[in-house]
């Protein structure tokens, strides 16, 4: 059974880079991609970006100027990098798998089916 | 980029109850990039159906999902005690790859 471990700093300051790393265990970084999604205090979701074993991205927008994702396939770790951090971006940081299928020339979307637990991440001065 | 928007913003029954969650997209949208998510307080997301009506391994068949275009539904047939949760859908696509709907609060009446 896949499991996620993630971890990282939790309480930064305004200006600095939040780096948290999310772990595989049960199975590998192959064949899946791997996201990031977050949730700010009493809101919804928001999809950050996703990373395969190739170490091919993709980010949101809204984010992508900020962004660094990247993957240690020795260890079957990825790792999201999220610069220049304010206020606005403390929330609760979820890593997951996502699972695309190619199936006759298409790709069928499974669902994001395994999550970390979350990290919380704190911007305060 | 496709908005997804999930009503009603709270919804409340009682256990035994059915529950129906809307989402509807922005634009037409093929169901198999459809998605929902359970997420009880304090945890993490849990899938419940993609493909907008196949059940995740594990999800009881008083879930089920249905739709097409622009309107879609996650049904609970019967409300447990356990089903009172905050509820996503998704959609996969295009720039940004993947969205949200803001989510509907299912609480106990």
């Amino acid at each position: 059974q896949v499991q996620l471990q993630q971890w990282g700093a939790g309480l930064l300051k305004p200006s600095e880079t939040l780096s948290l790393t999310c772990s595989v265990s049960g199975g590998s970084l192959s064949n899946h991609y791997w996201s990031w999604i977050r949730q700010p205090p009493g809101k919804g979701l928001e999809w950050i970006g996703d990373i395969n074993h190739s170490g091919s991205t993709s980010s949101n927008p809204s984010l992508k100027s900020r962004v660094t994702l990247s993957v240690d396939t020795s260890k079957d770790q990825f790792s999201l990098k999220l610069d220049s951090v304010t206020a606005a971006d403390t929330a609760v940081y979820y890593c997951a798998r996502s699972v695309l299928i190619p199936a006759g020339g298409i790709i069928v979307f499974l669902g994001m089916d395994v999550w970390g637990r979350g990290t919380t991440v704190t911007v305060s001065s | 980029e496709i908005v997804l928007t999930q009503s009603p913003g709270t919804l409340s029954l009682s256990p035994g109850e059915r529950a129906t969650l809307s989402c509807k997209t922005s634009q037409s949208v093929s169901s198999r990039y459809l998605a929902w998510y359970q997420q009880r307080p304090g945890q993490a997301p849990r899938l419940l159906i993609y493909d907008s009506s196949n059940r995740a391994t594990g999800i009881p068949d008083r879930f089920s999902g249905s739709g097409s275009g622009t309107d879609f539904t996650l049904t609970i047939s019967r409300l447990e005690a356990e089903d009172f949760a905050v509820y996503y859908c998704q959609h996969y696509g295009d720039s940004p790859e993947y969205t949200f709907g803001q989510g509907t609060k299912l609480e106990i009446k």
